[in-house]
């Protein structure tokens, strides 16, 4: 299993560029989240799936949009980037409801973004 | 308002002694906990997590303890290793979704 990837591993952008940063998970879990980490500060939640065709807005979702059309993906799009979205994103997932610790969450690499 | 808070940033210990990190939350529904260990340049890898029906949950030299009175949770590593020399990051959760996470302690085990 290579558990969760993320791509690209590091970006740069201008004001005003979009782009999508992937995310994929061959666990068969049927959550996925995404969250960005900034200097000094934990991990926040921008958006997250608890299944396929069902996306809901965590702490920071201003700025982003997602979409969870199967259970492996879940993209995460700026559509107008801004130097306040410049962060390192993670990608998560965890089993969701079911047997077990299922609330455990399982993190990619990240992406690191720049936005100029 | 941060409603997961790890009030030490930074712990050193001895290796071989006992880490002792803290972690304090003020949301009573929280119930499902989680620790993280995170390396420079890479995603959190985790740890272990309790949820509120246990006070403690144990995998290896890694131990868990929750005070729900106190909304209190800590995490102890024995004994410590140079290898242990990370970020630590605690969340919790109310639902198992959504999680707030800590700032963090970052842990130095000195040989």
């Amino acid at each position: 299993n290579a558990g969760v990837t993320q791509t690209p591993k590091f970006q740069v952008l201008k004001t005003g560029q979009s782009m999508t940063l992937q995310c994929a998970q061959d666990m068969n879990h049927e959550y996925m989240s995404w969250y960005r980490q900034d200097p000094g500060m934990g991990l926040r939640l921008i958006h997250y799936s608890v299944g396929a065709g069902i996306t809901d807005q965590g702490e920071v979702p201003n700025g982003y949009n997602v979409s969870r059309s199967t259970t492996e993906d879940f993209p995460l799009r700026l559509l107008s980037a801004a130097p306040s979205q410049t962060s390192v994103y993670f990608c998560a997932s965890s089993q969701g409801a079911g047997g077990g610790e299922w609330w455990t969450q399982y993190f990619g690499p990240g992406t690191r973004l720049l936005v100029l | 308002d941060q409603q997961v808070k790890q009030n030490s940033p930074s712990l050193s210990v001895q290796e071989g002694r006992i880490s002792i990190l803290n972690c304090d939350y003020t949301n009573s529904m929280f119930d499902y906990f989680l620790w993280y260990k995170k390396y420079p340049a890479e995603g959190p890898t985790f740890l272990i997590s309790i949820s509120s029906i246990k006070d403690k949950n144990e995998d290896g030299r890694f131990t868990v303890f929750l005070n729900k009175s106190a909304k209190h949770l800590s995490l102890h590593i024995v004994p410590s290793q140079p290898g242990d020399s990370a970020v630590y990051f605690c969340a919790a959760s109310a639902t198992g979704n959504q999680f707030y996470f800590g700032t963090g302690t970052s842990l130095t085990v000195i040989p």
